[in-house]
């Protein structure tokens, strides 16, 4: 069955540096969001992208982040110059068709992304 | 405020026995509602989805119900088994232009042997 996949699973850095957190959507799926979720907290959702440019994005995706599909499988989140308060999970999703009632969106596995 | 409330925050059980789990939401305009199960470090996985003409739906051992009118929904673990530990997330989508996801907090379910 087609998944998605993340790598690293878990990435360690220090604060300042900049990290890429990599996802391979599942082949025939056209849209791809990116979550986070700090430990014990609530799901957050970052930013959803389509047609090689951002469709929708929270407050908390701001400058620091980026998105990119460099090629035809990879999805990339890039985060500049960490801070301690990114340390979390972040998920990677997609979905074969636009938000909608019925659209179901599949996860990756997650980076665990923990600046020190 | 659009916002999903999930009790309880935690539950513990016996294997076999049968849980219901609460979800409470304010979002409108209402579009569907979701269930996920999400394991220790892992990502959410789809249980259901229900749009508001839908009162229940059924994933195995899982039944999830929705009462559009009093804005609740229950998801109900029969015959629980030790896999069934996780975290069950309501989700709420807004039907709104990007059909925004509304997350609840989860509850966090330990079954025991």
């Amino acid at each position: 069955e087609p998944e998605v996949t993340q790598t690293p699973s878990h990435q360690v850095t220090q604060m300042g540096q900049e990290v890429i957190l990599r996802c391979v959507p599942i082949s025939n799926h056209l849209y791809f969001y990116w979550y986070r979720q700090i430990l014990g907290q609530k799901v957050e959702f970052l930013v959803s992208f389509y047609n090689n440019e951002i469709s929708e994005k929270s407050e908390i995706f701001d400058d620091q982040f980026s998105v990119e599909r460099p090629d035809g499988s990879n999805f990339t989140l890039k985060i500049r110059s960490t801070k301690l308060e990114d340390s979390a999970m972040y998920f990677c999703a997609s979905s074969e068709l636009a938000p909608s009632s019925y659209n179901e969106q599949f996860f990756g596995p997650g980076t665990r992304l923990t600046v020190l | 405020k659009n916002q999903v409330e999930q009790s309880p925050q935690s539950l513990i059980i016996l294997e076999g026995k049968n849980c219901t789990l609460q979800c409470n939401y304010t979002v409108s305009p209402f579009s569907n509602l979701r269930w996920y199960k999400q394991d220790t470090g892992r990502g959410p996985v789809s249980l259901t989805i229900m749009t508001f003409s839908e009162n229940t739906k059924s994933n195995g051992r899982y039944t999830a119900t929705l009462d559009a009118d009093t804005k609740q929904s229950s998801l109900h673990i029969t015959a629980s088994q030790l896999s069934d530990s996780a975290s069950y997330i309501c989700v709420v989508s807004a039907d709104d232009s990007n059909y925004q996801l509304i997350w609840g907090a989860g509850t966090k379910l330990i079954i025991k042997p």
